[in-house]
């Protein structure tokens, strides 16, 4: 089955820095990939995600690239902020009509923004 | 729209007893989920309802059964809790055909002792 592997665990940047999460998949049929950030307290929420047939994705301060040959994606965040603190979650997914949905989860990294 | 609900927030058992989590989500999803989630390990899927009628197992089934009350409602069911399921539990629902996004609700927060 599918295997997503997320590095690093922790990451601690000055605010107005970017930061970097990157995730591998071992499953070649997985086509959708989204993030999750988990706020302390609450349940994760997404923030973006991308399909295979895209290498890039772009919404405001954050962007996801997609390297299907290599089966990895990555998170970037640029001009951090202290509200972005919190645990960000990679996962990935078989996206087809009538499929279940089911994701499978990175292990989370855990990004501190220093004010 | 409250989104995805679940009850209770917070639990305390005792090794063997048992307990229902409740999840209702008011977004007319077909499918809900329910994830545990423990330290380093990320969110790992126990059972799933693809739509109302259907439940299947996920990554870590065992020791959990599950419901599919109505299109509402999805309850997972611990029959006789160990301390290995000590962890914050989390439901989803995802509309299904439109779109492959989940919302997660707020969590249960469960320690067996």
């Amino acid at each position: 089955g599918e295997n997503v592997e997320q590095h690093p665990s922790t990451l601690s940047v000055q605010e107005g820095d970017s930061a970097v999460i990157k995730c591998t998949y071992s499953d070649s049929a997985s086509n959708y990939f989204p993030w999750y950030k988990q706020e302390l307290g609450k349940g994760p929420q997404l923030i973006i995600d991308i399909r295979s047939n895209v290498g890039e994705k772009k919404d405001q301060r954050i962007a996801v690239t997609l390297n299907k040959t290599a089966k990895h994606f990555s998170l970037h965040i640029t001009e951090t902020q202290p509200e972005d603190s919190a645990v960000y979650f990679c996962a990935a997914s078989m996206s087809a009509a009538g499929n279940t949905g089911k994701l499978i989860f990175g292990q989370g990294t855990t990004l501190q923004v220093k004010p | 729209n409250a989104g995805v609900t679940q009850t209770p927030k917070f639990q305390v058992l005792k090794t063997g007893q048992s307990m229902t989590l409740q999840c209702a989500q008011d977004m007319n999803h077909n499918s809900m989920y329910w994830y545990r989630q423990d330290p380093g390990m990320g969110l790992r899927l126990i059972y799933y309802s693809a739509s109302e009628g259907t439940t299947d197992k996920g990554e870590v089934p065992n020791g959990y059964n599950v419901s599919r009350l109505n299109k509402r409602e999805f309850s997972l069911r611990l029959e006789s809790a160990a301390p290995s399921q000590t962890s914050v539990y989390f439901c989803a629902s995802r509309v299904a055909e439109a779109t492959d996004t989940q919302y997660f609700g707020p969590g249960t927060r469960l320690t067996v002792l």
